[in-house]
């Protein structure tokens, strides 16, 4: 089945620096990934995602890069803002099968 | 629309007792899902169900069993609970085969005794 590893574990960066966070999965056949941002004692809910015949795709401070020839794919936050504080997860879906989720990114933005 | 509505939102048990988590979802998604995460852990899926009449194990699940009771729920039972399942629960839907977004519920705080 499906395996995804994320980096880093933890981040902290300065308000108003760039975050990145990198994801490898391993099955070719998964063609989903999308990304969940879970703020302290709330469900996770979906910022973006991207699907395997685009490279990119970005909305505001956020963007999604691809790249499915070495099987990994970022999340990438421009500007951070306190509120971007939060656990992201990244998951990589072969068609038609269940959701496999990476160890998460806990996200600190320093005032 | 509600989304994924679970109960109960918090749960104390002691060690040996039995108790179901109820999951519903009215977005009419085929699959649903039951995940655990404990204190700064992932989201380890512990059973799904592809569509009505079908459920599978996934990374944890033993100590639990579930039944998909119809196209709109999907409960979670434990047995007999014990320290080591206490948890923070979620469930989640979305729709199999098309992979759009997954939908979670609030979450069941569990804490076993």
């Amino acid at each position: 089945g499906e395996n995804v590893e994320q980096h880093p574990s933890t981040l902290s960066v300065q308000e108003g620096d760039s975050a990145v966070i990198k994801c490898t999965y391993s099955d070719s056949a998964s063609n989903y990934f999308p990304w969940y941002k879970q703020e302290l004692g709330k469900r996770p809910q979906l910022i973006i995602d991207i699907r395997s015949n685009v490279g990119e795709k970005k909305d505001q401070r956020i963007a999604v890069t691809l790249n499915k020839t070495a099987k990994h794919f970022s999340l990438h936050i421009t500007e951070t803002q306190p509120e971007d504080s939060a656990v992201y997860f990244c998951a990589a879906i072969p068609e038609g099968q269940n959701f496999v989720f990476g160890p998460g990114t806990r996200l600190s933005v320093l005032p | 629309n509600a989304g994924v509505t679970q109960t109960p939102k918090f749960q104390v048990l002691k060690t040996g007792q039995s108790m179901t988590l109820q999951c519903a979802q009215d977005m009419n998604h085929n699959s649903m899902y039951w995940y655990r995460q404990d204190p700064g852990m992932g989201l380890r899926l512990i059973y799904y169900s592809a569509s009505e009449g079908t459920t599978d194990k996934g990374e944890v699940p033993n100590g639990y069993n579930v039944s998909r009771l119809n196209k709109r729920e999907f409960s979670l039972r434990l047995e007999s609970a014990a320290p080591s399942q206490t948890s923070v629960y979620f469930c989640a839907s979305s729709n199999y085969g098309v992979n759009t977004e997954a939908f979670f519920g609030q979450g069941t705080r569990l804490t076993v005794v």
